[in-house]
């Protein structure tokens, strides 16, 4: 079936602009993740959404990070007023509403800040 | 919150050869290890994963061992070839669907 889907799955913007990336999870999966990785790193945590409760937001860096579940499906991550420390590949995941269920990844979206 | 650390941060290793990475968890309430992998330019995937109720499970030519009281698992990869070069990331789950990951370990088979 269909995997995780990203979109764009590269951006290119000035720093000081809004960006919004997008995620379209597993159908049937109610539990969704955004991490980043910058280069060379690891999978740093921002955000997770699970069914109808508040997410957890505690991983993102700063107020210039937001994100939205729409009915349990899609998701948006959006960065306002980007710096070039903004600039890494931002990883969409969903796994089922499971008990350490396995997380599925999408390609990412690569953003680049200049 | 949990933190994870991978060793050795690159590893090269001749074909053929066994591969392991070791990682190091804090949470002592953490009782899920999944470990992914990520080809170059590619997602990470899921390749094995443990429970704590569990102290080795094997897949093939990888195997995962938990060491609970040291707080440590590890990776294992046997005969390895030119496809496993990639990185390898560690990650540890509390049963609360969220995990804290490792910063990756490199791993390069040399043919």
């Amino acid at each position: 079936g269909a995997g995780v889907s990203q979109s764009p799955s590269n951006k290119v913007t000035e720093k000081g602009k809004d960006v919004e990336l997008r995620c379209d999870p597993i159908s049937g999966h109610t539990a969704l993740y955004w991490y980043r990785q910058s280069l060379g790193q690891g999978l740093e945590f921002l955000i997770y959404f699970q069914g109808n409760s508040a997410p957890d937001k505690s991983g993102l860096p700063s107020d210039r990070f937001s994100a939205e579940r729409t009915g349990g499906s899609v998701s948006t991550l959006t960065i306002q007023r980007t710096q070039q420390e903004d600039s890494a590949v931002y990883l969409c995941a969903s796994s089922l509403n499971r008990d350490n269920s396995p997380l599925h990844f999408g390609n990412g979206t690569r953003l680049t800040v200049t | 919150g949990e933190n994870v650390e991978q060793h050795p941060s690159t590893l090269s290793v001749q074909e053929g050869d066994s591969a392991v990475i070791k990682c190091t968890y804090s949470d002592s309430a953490s009782n899920y290890f999944p470990w992914y992998k990520q080809e170059l330019g590619k997602r990470p995937q899921l390749i094995i994963d443990i429970r704590s109720n569990v102290g080795e499970k094997k897949d093939q030519r990888i195997a995962v061992t938990l060491n609970k009281t040291a707080k440590h698992f590890s990776l294992h990869i046997t005969e390895t070839q030119p496809e496993d070069s990639a990185v390898y990331f560690c990650a540890a789950g509390d049963g609360n669907n969220r995990l804290a990951f490792g910063k990756g370990n490199q791993v390069v088979v040399i043919p």
